[in-house]
Formats: C-alpha cells, sequence, structure tokens
C-alpha cells in the first residue's frame, strides 16, 4: 500500500507570494492533517479535514488555509508569505481522523521563503 | 490544554548502551500516547503507541515504553542502542479533555540522539 504523498518536496518563495503544498493521503484514508515543523517552534498543528470540511483548527492566522477533495486529496494553501513561514510542512492521514489513530506521515514540503 | 514535555533536548549514548528518552504529559483524563521518530529531512515514523490496557508498550526496532499514570510519564526505552537509531525523536499526545480533536496530535519538542561507535 503506497503511503503519503507531499509534493513538491521543496520550494523557494519571495515575501509576499502565495503557495500551494499537497497531500493525498493512503488510499482508504479519510482525513488529512497539517503540521508545520520548524526550529524554534517545533510540531504545530494546523488543521484536519474529513470528508471535504474542516473539522480542527490550530492557532495559525488566516493566511493559512487548506482544502479536501473528494478524493480526500488536501491541498494547504499560505498567501501573503513572510519569513517565519519557513518550515517544514507535513501531512498525516487516518481513516477517520479519531484520536486513537496512528497518524500516516509524508516526508513533507520544506518551505524556504526569501 | 492538553500539554508534552520532553525534559531533553539532546542525549548523546555510546552504541550498545542502554537508553531512555523521557516524556511528560498534561491531560485529565487517560490519554492515548505516541512515540515517533524522524530522520534528518524526512517525515515521522510511528514507533509505538498507547491507549490502555498493559502499560508497557512494545514498538518496532527494539523500543519499548512505560505508561505511568501516578508520574504522567511515558518514557521511552531501548536496552541496547544502534548507530541507526541516531534521529530526533518525538513524544506526542492524541487527545484534548472536553471538545473533539481530530486529527490532531499535540507534539514534544522533541530530543535529538547521537549514538557514538
Amino acid at each position: 500500500k503506497a503511503g503519503v504523498t507531499q509534493t513538491p518536496r521543496y520550494l523557494i518563495k519571495t515575501r509576499g507570494q502565495q503557495v500551494t503544498l499537497s497531500c493525498s493521503p493512503i488510499s482508504g484514508h479519510r482525513s488529512v492533517s497539517w503540521y508545520q515543523q520548524t526550529p524554534g517552534q517545533g510540531l504545530q498543528f494546523l488543521f484536519e479535514y474529513f470528508s471535504e470540511t474542516q473539522r480542527n483548527k490550530g492557532n495559525f492566522p488566516g493566511r493559512f488555509s487548506g482544502r479536501q477533495f473528494s478524493n480526500s486529496r488536501s491541498e494547504m494553501n499560505v498567501s501573503t508569505l513572510e519569513l517565519g513561514d519557513s518550515a517544514l510542512y507535513l501531512c498525516a492521514s487516518t481513516k477517520q481522523g479519531l484520536a486513537q489513530e496512528t497518524q500516516y506521515f509524508g516526508p513533507g514540503t520544506r518551505l524556504l521563503v526569501l | 490544554a492538553q500539554s508534552v514535555t520532553q525534559p531533553d533536548i539532546h542525549i548523546t549514548v555510546s552504541e550498545g548502551a542502554s537508553l531512555e528518552l523521557r516524556c511528560n504529559y498534561s491531560y485529565g483524563a487517560t490519554p492515548y500516547l505516541f512515540w515517533y521518530v524522524q530522520s534528518p529531512g524526512q517525515g515521522l515514523q510511528l514507533l509505538l503507541k498507547y491507549f490502555s490496557g498493559d502499560t508497557l508498550v512494545q514498538g518496532i526496532k527494539g523500543f519499548e515504553a512505560e505508561f505511568k499514570r501516578s508520574q504522567s510519564s511515558f518514557n521511552l526505552r531501548k536496552p541496547s542502542v544502534h548507530w541507526s537509531d541516531a534521529a530526533e525523536y518525538f513524544c506526542a499526545v492524541g487527545a484534548e479533555a472536553g471538545g473533539t480533536s481530530y486529527g490532531k496530535l499535540t507534539f514534544g519538542q522533541g530530543t535529538i540522539l547521537t549514538v557514538h561507535p
């Protein structure tokens, strides 16, 4: 069974631009969660999508948004990029997004904002 | 709100030595607890998890962890470390008191493990 895939793996943008990251979950998984990982703040939860609906959201500004498609693939968008948005963005999938389920992580997208 | 603390930012051990990585959590009920490992530039891989029952859980790669409710701890152990165990280790909680916690893990700050030959 194929794992979670994320594209692109690496991205360089400049301040003020916007970026879209993509995540394809494991087949049969309908929940996708997104995390931001930085050296200073560690791993922080961004949001979770299930059946095309956002069910949970972390403490990030509105510049961070996402969506999920009917095939469970998810995208994350960051508008008006800031230097502090440089990070590794990870997505994870589970069947239902329940707390007791194991989250399976993708390799991440490394975003550098110049 | 729930929180996870990993007191040790960096641990260095010799190959073949035993290992214990500490994790303390703050949560009102019995949480769902996880240990993940991350190699440089990679995503996270699950080592083991605890939901209920036996407080000593076995995981992959020879790791085990013990849940101690009285100490709010979930420490990770390995009797003999291999050079390939060098990585960053994260403890995480998968539940939140009083509300829904769909798809949310709360992570500790991580412990970087260095293994000397």
